[in-house]
């Protein structure tokens, strides 16, 4: 597509729940990003691939936070044991590779743990 | 460690009057800097980038190495200005993962 894709765009899930987020990134860009976004802060770096390879995952809080990129396209962040603390919205980013690119930013995924 | 400071939450302006959003950073190596925009119901999106040293919208940013600042000036805000803001630095060690800045509310008031 044209775009970064995120699905689903709301997700509300029972505190002890384990829910998956989807990132569909720009096609042919080798960079990918997780980042999350709490209610009036900016987003926080959570893990970055360069196509398959995780090269960067000191960002994610806990080992509840779990994600893969194995065919170096889509990107899937799982959440396992969901809490509250975890409601934010999770953004992923695309760029075409190392360098001053910048970022396309997906529209994100809002989770609401209640 | 790198940080990235926007000491304002929100700043209020009347349509016509200048815009500074503050933005200061630490980076103990050779910075990379960068404004991004996020417009209501809309995703987050580059506005520019330091190197470039280009105007995008009538904003822009000049990087002072000395006050470890990177402010977004506008001469004369519009209402379509109106949007969150938020200044990031790039850790080049580190692929490029940004550090962003908590973000400024611009209101532009007609």
């Amino acid at each position: 597509g044209a775009g970064v894709s995120q699905s689903p765009r709301y997700k509300v899930a029972k505190r002890g729940q384990d829910v998956a987020l989807r990132c569909d990134p720009i096609s042919g860009h080798v960079s990918l990003f997780w980042y999350q976004q709490a209610l009036g802060q900016g987003p926080e770096f959570l893990t970055y691939f360069q196509n398959e390879a995780q090269l960067d995952k000191s960002g994610l809080p806990s080992d509840r936070f779990f994600a893969e990129r194995p065919e170096g396209s889509v990107s899937t962040l799982k959440i396992q044991r969901t809490q509250q603390e975890d409601s934010a919205v999770y953004l992923c980013a695309s760029s075409p590779g190392q360098g001053h690119y910048g970022y396309t930013f997906g529209s994100g995924t809002r989770l609401t743990v209640v | 460690a790198q940080r990235v400071t926007q000491p304002e939450k929100l700043l209020s302006v009347f349509k016509g009057a200048p815009v500074e959003l503050k933005c200061n950073y630490s980076y103990s190596g050779s910075p990379e800097l960068f404004w991004y925009v996020q417009y209501s119901r809309q995703r987050l999106q580059l506005l520019l980038r330091h190197i470039s040293r280009e105007s995008i919208k009538g904003f822009t940013a000049d990087l002072n190495k000395g006050e470890t600042s990177f402010h977004l000036k506008k001469p004369f805000a519009q209402e379509e200005d109106s949007a969150m803001y938020y200044c990031a630095l790039q850790n080049n060690n580190a692929g490029n993962m940004l550090t962003f800045g908590g973000g400024t509310r611009l209101m532009v008031k007609p």
